[in-house]
């Protein structure tokens, strides 16, 4: 069955360092998403995207934040700087229909 | 400001039992409604997604969904240990862009106690 990928599964960075999270969506999904877990806390929206743009994007997502989709398959979210309060679980999603399929997700570790 | 709310428990069942969990939505304009189990550290899992009232009956889980009281429930036929999570209620919104972001509520944990 397929199913969403993610890499790394675990990223420790340095604050102000710029990491990139990589997924790879499922290959007939047309609509992508980020979200984050900080521990202990609600799941949050962070970005959608679709046909090669962002469609929508929460408060959290400001300009340290971006996504890519470089080719036919990766799905990427680049933090530019990164800051203790972005530790936390970053998960990738995709959709073809209404139900949206989590990848395994990264934890990122900023010290 | 959109709110999904659930009992964070625990919720704590004997195996066998039916374990039944709630949550309530503040969006009026909700249309799509999903069940996610999430195990410790590790990423939501869809259990069950529901777009209308009523129930929807799949395996040992059943989702029912009233939006004019604007909650939607699942319940959990002959628990077992491994149905020991926390579950996550997600609501999204249709929205002209047909975005579909999805917010969360925290999620109730379920103890099945062999």
């Amino acid at each position: 069955e397929p199913e969403v990928t993610q890499t790394p599964s675990h990223q420790v960075t340095q604050m102000g360092q710029e990491v990139i999270l990589r997924c790879v969506p499922i290959s007939n999904h047309l609509y992508f998403y980020w979200y984050r877990q900080i521990l202990g806390q609600k799941v949050e929206f962070l970005v959608s995207f679709y046909n090669n743009e962002i469609s929508e994007k929460s408060e959290i997502f400001d300009d340290q934040f971006s996504v890519e989709r470089p080719d036919g398959s990766n799905f990427t979210l680049k933090i530019r700087s990164t800051k203790l309060e972005d530790s936390a679980m970053y998960f990738c999603a995709s959709r073809r229909q209404g139900e949206q399929y989590f990848g395994p997700g990264t934890r990122l570790t900023v010290t | 400001q959109k709110e999904v709310e659930q009992n964070s428990g625990p919720l704590s069942v004997p195996e066998g039992a039916i374990a039944s969990l709630n949550c309530t939505y503040s969006d009026r304009g909700s249309q799509s409604f999903f069940w996610y189990r999430q195990y410790s550290g590790k990423s939501p899992e869809l259990i069950m997604s529901i777009y209308s009232n009523g129930d929807k009956e799949d395996g040992r889980f059943t989702a029912q969904l009233n939006k004019a009281s604007q909650y939607v429930s699942l319940l959990i036929r002959d628990s077992q240990p491994s149905d020991s999570a926390t579950y996550l209620c997600a609501v999204n919104t249709h929205n002209a862009g047909n975005n579909r972001k999805l917010i969360w509520g925290l999620g109730t944990s379920l103890a099945v106690n062999p």
